[in-house]
């Protein structure tokens, strides 16, 4: 049973708006929320966190939104650009345990 | 300053071969990671090592065996490769288990298992 779900497999985006990309969690044990985000050929990398005392966490043009009682939470590009172009993993765990990743979700931002 | 280093890149074997990948981090990092990646699967954990000494099971250990051989280098072995290991394998290093922002991940593994 997926615990992490990532409902999109692909998001298409013009440059200059705004990428929506969303999450579904169904462990309500689960206390810290990450988004990494994976270049082609490459490791996938940190992009930003939340924790569950949270409901907003900005850092630059990113900004991850947790709503717990829908075990629901999102990312925000503003505004997109070429370079964010890459699979985008949601990931969450209780802190002290492992941690658990989503399907990901392909974003392509047009010109 | 390297991170996290993975070795082969590549990797074809026959079923039934057994196989080695290595990894090291130059991040002075306790803990340490090995996922594989297939299509539509996102990442899954293997093993992981929350210290030098320790080992323990991950989501999808079956067919695998791994070493900490010291707190910079976490080898994962196939003893007998099947199909349906093909897959990207990567290794990643974090502070500890739980400073998760800290996980960097090497360049990955691919391996093929005809």
């Amino acid at each position: 049973d997926q615990q992490v779900k990532q409902n999109s497999p692909s998001l298409s985006v013009q440059e200059g708006r705004i990428s929506i990309l969303n999450c579904d969690y169904t462990n309500s044990m689960f206390d810290y929320f990450l988004w990494y985000k994976k270049y082609p050929a490459e490791g996938p990398t940190f992009l930003i966190s939340i924790s569950s005392i949270k409901d907003k966490n900005e850092d630059g043009r990113f900004t991850v939104f947790l709503n717990k009682s829908a075990k629901h939470l999102s990312l925000h590009i503003v505004p997109s650009q070429p370079g964010d172009s890459a699979v985008y993993f949601c990931a969450a765990t209780n802190r002290d345990d492992k941690i658990i990743f989503g399907k990901g979700t392909r974003l392509h931002i047009l010109p | 300053n390297a991170g996290v280093t993975q070795t082969p890149k590549f990797q074809v074997l026959k079923t039934g071969q057994s196989m080695t990948l290595q990894c090291a981090q130059d991040m002075n990092h306790n803990s340490m990671y090995w996922y594989r990646q297939d299509p539509g699967m996102g990442l899954r954990l293997i093993y992981y090592s929350a210290s030098e000494g320790t080992t323990d099971k991950g989501e999808v250990p079956n067919g695998y065996n791994v070493s900490r051989l010291n707190k910079r280098e976490f080898s994962l072995r196939l003893e007998s490769a099947a199909p349906s290991q093909t897959s990207v394998y990567f290794c990643a290093s974090s502070e500890r288990v739980s400073v998760w922002e800290t996980q960097y991940f090497g360049p990955g593994t691919r391996l093929l298992v005809l």
